[in-house]
């Protein structure tokens, strides 16, 4: 068990809707970055939060937006969904802003109908 | 472009057949190679942080090498057990300051008993 919490575990939803993904860090990391994974492609970065402050963004879609909350949870928001969102999503979380391991959750699977 | 590459992208082994896998890297000012550890459906588990060259890691059957320019993941005598995908990343330099990790496609380990 990493220690870092992500739910729901499977989400199931419907082309055009708008779901969140919740995500708990390990207990005193203070960064939790997205990741999406699908079956063609690899480990994608999305979003890096710190401290509440968003510190680096990679390909992530305008669609999607994400945030961390002072309790350092973080939420990651899937709007106007296409059905090539289905895919894996983890979230992980590390000690400080600049990487050093960094700790995954057991994902969230969102399929797209 | 950062970059880090895996091979092969599939590996077959009998039990107790010893090899390695590849990781090469063009992350500009890489600071830290990391390997995971992923079994289908799950997040990445970290194994190992690499800093610097001719530096080595172990754990149980593994060993993870550092060069300048690539990262070596032992594997000896596997078991089944040792069946997953096994991904290696670095860090992407933020004007100095390390941010997310990028990751290769990995490399997917089959050890037959």
């Amino acid at each position: 068990d990493s220690g870092v919490t992500q739910t729901p575990k499977h989400l199931i939803t419907a082309t055009g809707q708008r779901v969140t993904l919740r995500c708990s860090p390990r207990s005193g990391d203070l960064s939790v970055y997205w990741y999406q994974q699908s079956l063609d492609q690899g480990l994608q970065f999305l979003i890096q939060y710190y401290n509440g402050e968003e510190r680096a963004k990679g390909n992530i879609l305008e669609r999607f937006s994400a945030q961390q909350f002072p309790d350092l949870h973080s939420e990651l928001n899937l709007s106007s969904l296409e059905l090539g969102d289905s895919a894996l999503y983890f979230c992980a979380s590390s000690v400080g802003g600049a990487v050093t391991e960094a700790f995954f959750g057991q994902g969230t699977r969102l399929t797209v109908v | 472009e950062d970059q880090v590459t895996q091979s092969p992208e599939a590996l077959r082994l009998q039990e107790g057949e010893s090899s390695s896998l590849n990781c090469s890297y063009t992350v500009s000012g890489l600071r830290g190679l990391f390997w995971y550890r992923q079994d289908p459906g799950k997040g990445p588990e970290f194994l190992f942080t690499l800093y610097s060259a001719g530096e080595e890691k172990e754990k149980e059957r593994l060993k993870a090498t550092l060069t300048k320019k690539e990262s070596f993941l032992h594997i000896t005598a596997p078991k089944p057990e040792d069946s997953a995908t096994y991904l290696c990343a670095g860090p992407v330099n933020y004007g100095g300051s390390q941010g997310n990790l990028i990751f290769g496609k990995g490399t997917k380990l089959s050890v037959k008993p």
